[in-house]
């Protein structure tokens, strides 16, 4: 079945810093959304990505769906303490609203 | 309602019994997601709806698990004789999607509940 991974797992930066996650899907991808869950809380809804190549931006953070529609990523520059959290993909491949989760990467910031 | 609203919000049962959990989705929205989030961990798929059927029962995890939803609104999650296990926060969704046959050009952004955290003891 469609399987979603995310890398890093884990990502501890200095405030400041910058800060990339990557996600890999198995199978192509109609769209990908991403979210971010603070400690204790629940997925918020971030971003939405339909095209092949696709890059959006949002203030610091910077959003990419990569050509084929297999992975995509996330950047954020200058990382904050508010950035805290852990940054879910989840995919849906066409012909389905299904969203598979990746596994996540858990950003701490140091100040 | 302003939000999804998923009660209770804390459920703690004997192993054996059976729970039922609540998710009132924003009203309007056709579809209707249930993940299940284990301490530290992704989101697992379980099921979702568009409006009152289930295209996709893929994620159930096994037959005590079941879901429904009534009038296009409010679903239920069922778990019939529960297992220590199945201890977990399990999270609803809900989201205003286009028909399959229109192009997606809007987000689909899913809106998600706080939970409900079920301790099986």
């Amino acid at each position: 079945g469609q399987q979603v991974m995310q890398i890093p797992q884990y990502q501890h930066v200095q405030e400041g810093e910058d800060f990339t996650t990557y996600c890999n899907s198995s199978t192509t991808l109609s769209n990908i959304q991403w979210y971010k869950q603070r400690p204790g809380g629940h997925p918020v809804f971030l971003i939405q990505l339909v095209k092949s190549g696709e890059v959006k931006k949002q203030k610091r953070l910077t959003f990419q769906f990569g050509e084929a529609k297999k992975n995509s990523s996330l950047h954020i520059t200058a990382t904050q303490t508010t950035d805290v959290g852990t940054y879910f993909c989840a995919g849906s491949t066409s012909g389905t609203y299904k969203y598979i989760f990746g596994t996540g990467t858990r950003l701490k910031v140091l100040a | 309602g302003a939000g999804v609203s998923q009660s209770p919000s804390n459920k703690v049962t004997e192993k054996g019994k059976d729970v039922e959990l609540r998710c009132d989705p924003i009203s309007g929205h056709t579809a209707l997601y249930w993940y299940r989030q284990s301490l530290g961990q992704g989101l697992e798929f379980l099921i979702y709806f568009q409006g009152n059927s289930a295209p996709d029962k893929s994620g159930l995890p096994s037959d005590r698990f079941s879901a429904e939803r009534t009038g296009g609104s409010v679903s239920t999650l069922t778990i019939q004789r529960t297992q220590q296990e199945d201890s977990a926060v399990y999270l609803c969704a809900s989201s205003a999607l286009p028909p399959m046959r229109q192009p997606l050009v809007l987000n689909t952004e899913a809106f998600f509940g706080q939970g409900t955290r079920l301790t099986v003891v």
